[in-house]
């Protein structure tokens, strides 16, 4: 079935350096690709969002790149910051009408001071 | 502008009640999804709702349910609850094309005892 994985389920950097978390998708029918950053006690909340017909998009201080020939989509976050701390979720919307999404298990972010 | 809105923030049932969620969109937005989020399961799709109509519905069994009234406001109920059903329910809005972002609330966490 439909299913987006995660690399890892925890992830751990230093205040300061870059980040990538990264992602693999298994429908290749999805088209729209979407990263969301969910805190604790809070909802998910939108970072940036792709197209299956652009392969980077970048953000302020957030870049995200797929590779749809491994289908394969990551997050860069430039300069990591204490309030980047948080569990980050990439999904994928199969061409199945609007607005379902289905999310991956998620990576834990946590900067190191 | 406001964003999503979900009341009440938390609520404790019993096994075999009923229980309605309610959630305010963001001003515009004529689109709302729930999801359920639970630690093993992730995020799950519930259903979709655009101009008062289902537009989409995920794989849940049919004690879950949903409508949307005309101000695009839309409650969820949950019928001959489960301790399973236990979750936190997220609502999201957007403005209802395919490729427009999802915007979540901070959702409702049912406890089933």
């Amino acid at each position: 079935g439909e299913s987006v994985g995660l690399h890892l389920p925890t992830l751990s950097v230093q205040e300061g350096d870059n980040s990538i978390i990264n992602c693999a998708y298994s429908n290749s029918a999805s088209d729209y690709f979407i990263w969301y950053k969910q805190e604790s006690g809070k909802g998910p909340q939108f970072i940036i969002d792709i197209r299956s017909n652009m392969d980077k998009r970048q953000g302020q201080r957030v870049t995200v790149l797929l590779n749809k020939t491994v289908k394969h989509l990551s997050l860069q976050i430039a300069a990591t910051q204490p309030g980047d701390s948080a569990v980050y979720f990439c999904a994928e919307s199969p061409n199945q009408g609007a607005q379902k999404l289905v999310f991956g298990q998620g990576t834990r972010l946590t900067i190191n001071p | 502008k406001a964003g999503v809105t979900q009341t009440p923030r938390y609520l404790i049932k019993t096994r075999g009640q009923q229980v309605t969620l309610s959630c305010s969109p963001i001003s515009g937005h004529r689109s709302v999804s729930w999801y359920q989020q639970t630690p093993g399961q992730g995020l799950q799709f519930l259903f979709e709702y655009f101009s008062e109509t289902q537009r989409n519905k995920g794989n849940f069994p049919g004690r879950f349910s949903g409508r949307q009234f005309s101000n695009s406001r839309s409650e969820m109920n949950v019928s001959t609850l489960e301790l399973g059903d236990s979750a936190l329910y997220l609502c999201a809005s957007s403005v209802g094309d395919r490729s427009s972002p999802l915007h979540f609330g901070n959702g409702t966490r049912l406890t089933v005892t």
